[in-house]
């Protein structure tokens, strides 16, 4: 069975400060991987995917993460967050070759911009 | 851009009474599921339903609980006599696809079990 740890619970930043959001996942398979974003009163919204190729993938708002096998990690990272990037936010992973997707999230990070 | 919607937002209702959760997904999907989130938790997979049939249930997903697409646009999930520990978010989402496609989400029904 899959399992996805993300590391921090909350991780505050400046303003135009880079930030990383780790995430580490477990599986006896090959994954996919993903990482979704929850605005306040909102449902959840992807901000990129890794299938296969290219282990650096690039997503929306400027967000990019890099799928490391060998750590079985699968990193968020943005050189410069905005007041605008707080929320919350999920890594999932989901099985290749199975049926409908269910995906596995993680416990999720809230990140908190400040001024 | 088409999304996926829920009603109602928040539904408040007693230990032991039934209710039932409604989302419509994006017209042309065909992949549907329901995932919850207890309060400070980690969103949970519950079921997953394709071709009028469950494709995938996890052990939360207990005989309390059914899905039923009634209507070729709705897709409902009904929890007969509901518990405390019922009280949670319920999201819906649906894809058109497995495997790569992108699941989208609705923006989740609030559940309160008092």
């Amino acid at each position: 069975a899959q399992s996805v740890t993300q590391l921090d619970s909350q991780v505050p930043v400046f303003e135009e400060a880079p930030v990383e959001l780790r995430c580490n996942y477990s599986s006896s398979v090959s994954v996919y991987l993903f990482w979704y974003v929850q605005y306040p009163n909102q449902g959840l919204q992807l901000l990129l995917k890794y299938l296969s190729g290219s282990t650096l993938v690039k997503g929306i708002n400027g967000f990019e993460a890099e799928f490391n096998k060998s750590q079985t990690s699968f990193h968020l990272r943005k050189p410069s967050v905005h007041i605008s990037d707080t929320a919350e936010y999920f890594c999932a992973v989901s099985e290749l070759g199975r049926g409908a997707q269910k995906l596995v999230f993680g416990q999720g990070t809230r990140l908190t911009i400040n001024p | 851009e088409p999304e996926v919607t829920q009603t109602p937002s928040h539904q408040v209702t007693q230990m032991g009474q039934e209710v039932i959760l409604r989302c419509v997904p994006i017209s042309n999907h065909l992949y549907f599921y329901w995932y919850r989130q207890i309060l400070g938790q980690k969103v949970e997979f519950l079921v997953s339903f394709y071709n009028n049939e469950i494709s995938e249930k996890s052990e939360i997903f207990d005989d309390q609980f059914s899905v039923e697409r009634p209507d070729g646009s709705n897709f409902t999930l009904k929890i007969r006599s509901t518990k405390l520990e019922d009280s949670a978010m319920y999201f819906c989402a649906s894809n058109r696809d497995r495997g790569t496609d992108t699941q989208y989400f609705g923006p989740g029904t609030r559940l309160t079990v008092l």
